[in-house]
């Protein structure tokens, strides 16, 4: 199936720091997600985005649907040790069964130095 | 209130044996899912049920059967587990509905299979 590549794989950053990760798809996607996994937790959705171009925030974190529906960015302004965690990129596509199902990105682990 | 929960939230079990892991989801949803997360934080969909029907089965090997006995449990029950089994197996649960996206998901159920 469709795998979502994210970049960085890892990021280590000073707290206050502004950060940006990006997923991509060789197919385009209708809506893009972004999930936050904190360490022993499930992952909890951030940003939805529905539309090319869209650009919205939440928070700190701001998210964009690029232009060719075959990516997605996020960003993370002013870093907090809370923000520590991977986050995963996810796209609805239509499994075997013929219904929708979610797939993940390979995820970015993010990781603050005090 | 726990939106989805599951049980246990540790397995250790031998290779060879039969398990089962429970999930409850308390928000009135009618799509459940079960999603694997290996080692690298992978994570891929399996399963999921509509209102107690199969809607996705991402060929997973029938050692895995999913059941749900009402719209909020979604039970998984794995035979003969072996070594590849070793994973973070989580529940999630979403109101099918457009653009609610959204899915909740348990805090997961950690399986080692020695």
């Amino acid at each position: 199936g469709q795998q979502l590549n994210q970049s960085p794989q890892s990021m280590f950053i000073q707290e206050g720091e502004d950060v940006s990760m990006n997923c991509t798809s060789s197919s385009i996607f209708n809506t893009w997600l972004w999930y936050k996994q904190e360490p022993g937790e499930g992952p909890v959705l951030l940003i939805a985005l529905y539309k090319a171009g869209e650009l919205t925030s939440n928070g700190r974190l701001t998210a964009q649907f690029g232009i060719t529906r075959k990516d997605s960015f996020l960003n993370i302004s002013a870093s907090i040790p809370s923000d520590v965690g991977i986050y995963f990129c996810a796209g609805p596509q239509i499994s075997n069964f013929g219904n929708e199902k979610l797939t993940f990105g390979t995820g970015t682990r993010l990781t603050i130095i005090p | 209130d726990t939106a989805v929960s599951q049980t246990p939230k540790y397995l250790v079990t031998q290779m060879g044996n039969d398990k089962s892991i429970k999930c409850e989801q308390n928000l009135g949803h009618d799509t459940m899912y079960w999603y694997k997360q290996d080692s690298k934080k992978f994570l891929k969909i399996m399963f999921s049920y509509n209102n107690k029907e199969l809607i996705i089965n991402e060929t997973v090997p029938n050692r895995f059967s999913p059941k749900s006995p009402d719209k909020a449990h979604l039970n998984l029950h794995i035979n003969s587990l072996e070594l590849g089994d070793s994973a973070v197996y989580f529940c999630a649960s979403r109101q099918l509905r457009l653009y609610q996206e959204t899915q909740y998901f348990g805090p997961g159920t950690r399986l080692l299979v020695l």
